[in-house]
């Protein structure tokens, strides 16, 4: 049972486009969420979080909305970069905060 | 540098092997994660220490993991008599506390391919 989804395995941007990167959750329970960036044989990276008393956290180009009626929860990067090519992984929080992560979204920003 | 560090970065190592993966988690972080990502899976949470609390050992797939952590710093995750299913990417992660303002910081990880 996968509590926290990301349905779209890939996702194709022009440059200075937005991209939008979506996340579902089964768990009503869970208190923030946070998004991680991976490029390849690179370790995740913290990109921005969201509390869940909360609908929007901003940190520069990245946005990051919480629907929590829905459970879902989206990843906005505008304008979208090369360099933001990457796999996106949506996180929650489990027991002892381990967390609990999506499968990934590719992202890629073509020139 | 000033990150977490594992090492090795990819180890290569026949069946019924045992591995040893370590962990140097950011100075002064008291919680250290260990997770690993299999092909085509997502991240995988394997074990937890916090401070000298007891680890939280619920994601460890088999008896064959085991992981210490000594002195409150590095840690050594070890795989006894490894399986072909072990090859995945293990990633060691570690944050000063737990919350929404102290997001946990991965290292590259350790690749490791069981032949």
């Amino acid at each position: 049972d996968q509590q926290v989804k990301q349905n779209s395995p890939s996702l194709s941007v022009q440059e200075g486009r937005i991209s939008i990167l979506n996340c579902d959750y089964t768990n009503s329970m869970f208190d923030y969420f946070l998004w991680y960036k991976k490029y390849p044989a690179e370790g995740p990276t913290f990109l921005i979080s969201i509390s869940s008393i909360k609908d929007k956290n901003e940190d520069g180009r990245f946005t990051v909305f919480l629907n929590k009626s829905a459970k879902h929860l989206s990843l906005h990067i505008v304008p979208s970069q090369p360099g933001d090519s990457a796999v996106y992984f949506c996180a929650a929080p489990g027991n002892n905060r381990k967390l609990i992560w999506g499968l990934g979204t590719s992202l890629a920003v073509n020139p | 540098g000033a990150g977490v560090s594992q090492s090795p970065s990819n180890k290569v190592t026949e069946k019924g092997k045992d591995v040893e993966l370590r962990c140097d988690p950011i100075s002064g972080h008291t919680a250290l994660y260990w997770y690993r990502q299999s092909l085509g899976q997502g991240l995988e949470f394997l074990i937890y220490f916090q401070g000298n609390s007891a680890p939280d050992k619920s994601g460890l797939p088999s008896d064959r993991f085991s992981a210490e952590r000594t002195g409150g710093s590095v840690s050594t995750l070890t795989i006894q008599r490894t399986q072909q299913e072990d090859s995945a990417v293990y990633l060691c992660a570690s944050s000063p506390g737990v919350g929404e303002n102290q997001p946990q910081h991965f290292g590259d990880g350790t690749r490791l391919s069981i032949l």
